[in-house]
């Protein structure tokens, strides 16, 4: 039972690159989140789902797109990457969704854009 | 939308020290969730609370659903307790969690 992962853990674009980070969780959760982590600030959410085929903005949707094709798999895409996206990117996941429900986390992207 | 406030930004412990993080929030909730991040490493729940009081080990969490705060206490420190906690709250049927910036604990041997 791995849990929530993410590939890359590491990944270095140049300005007006894309790039699509990967998350999968083996939980059969319904939900699923991406955030990122800037310094000073805290986790901000950019685009969720709550189920298979569905997908929602976030807080910080702008630049980014997401698909659901699969429960188990939630993907975030950079189409034309800048500067201001240099952050840690988190997915996370929970059953139901509610405020009370535990969301799990994977272990982050450290993304650099030059 | 809550505004969720973490105190202190950052705490410099001794080992063995009490440790205590605050967590206030301006809207009513449903649950109050505190997560360690260890430097470099990803995020994990520690507790969930919607009233009272949690105990793990040596982590204990405390909520006041009147005064809006929520309290994480660590007793007896350890430099293995070296994080980043951070506060989140979730209200109602909401599915989305509001986060505090988070308070850096260091704890030196």
């Amino acid at each position: 039972n791995a849990g929530v992962t993410q590939t890359p853990k590491f990944r270095v674009l140049k300005t007006g690159q894309s790039m699509t980070l990967l998350c999968a969780q083996d939980m059969n959760h319904e939900y699923m989140y991406w955030y990122r982590q800037d310094p000073g600030m805290g986790l901000r959410l950019i685009h969720y789902s709550v189920g298979e085929g569905t997908t929602a903005k976030g807080e910080v949707p702008d630049g980014y797109n997401v698909s659901r094709l699969k429960k188990q798999n939630f993907l975030l895409g950079l189409e034309s990457a800048a500067p201001s996206q240099t952050s840690v990117y988190f997915c996370a996941s929970s059953y139901s969704g509610r405020g009370t429900d535990t969301q799990y986390f994977g272990p982050g992207t450290r993304l650099t854009v030059l | 939308k809550n505004e969720v406030e973490q105190s202190p930004q950052n705490l410099t412990a001794q080992e063995g020290e009490f440790i205590t993080i605050n967590c206030s929030y301006s809207v009513g909730i449903s649950a109050l969730h505190w997560l360690q991040q260890h430097p470099g490493g990803g995020i994990v729940s520690l507790f969930m609370l919607s009233s009272g009081k949690k105990k793990h080990g040596r982590l204990i969490a405390t909520i006041n659903i009147q005064e809006k705060h929520s309290s994480l206490h660590i007793t007896a420190s350890h430099p293995r307790d070296s994080a980043v906690y951070i506060c989140a709250v979730g209200g109602g049927s909401n599915y989305k969690l509001t986060f505090g910036k988070g308070t850096l604990l260091t704890v030196n041997p």
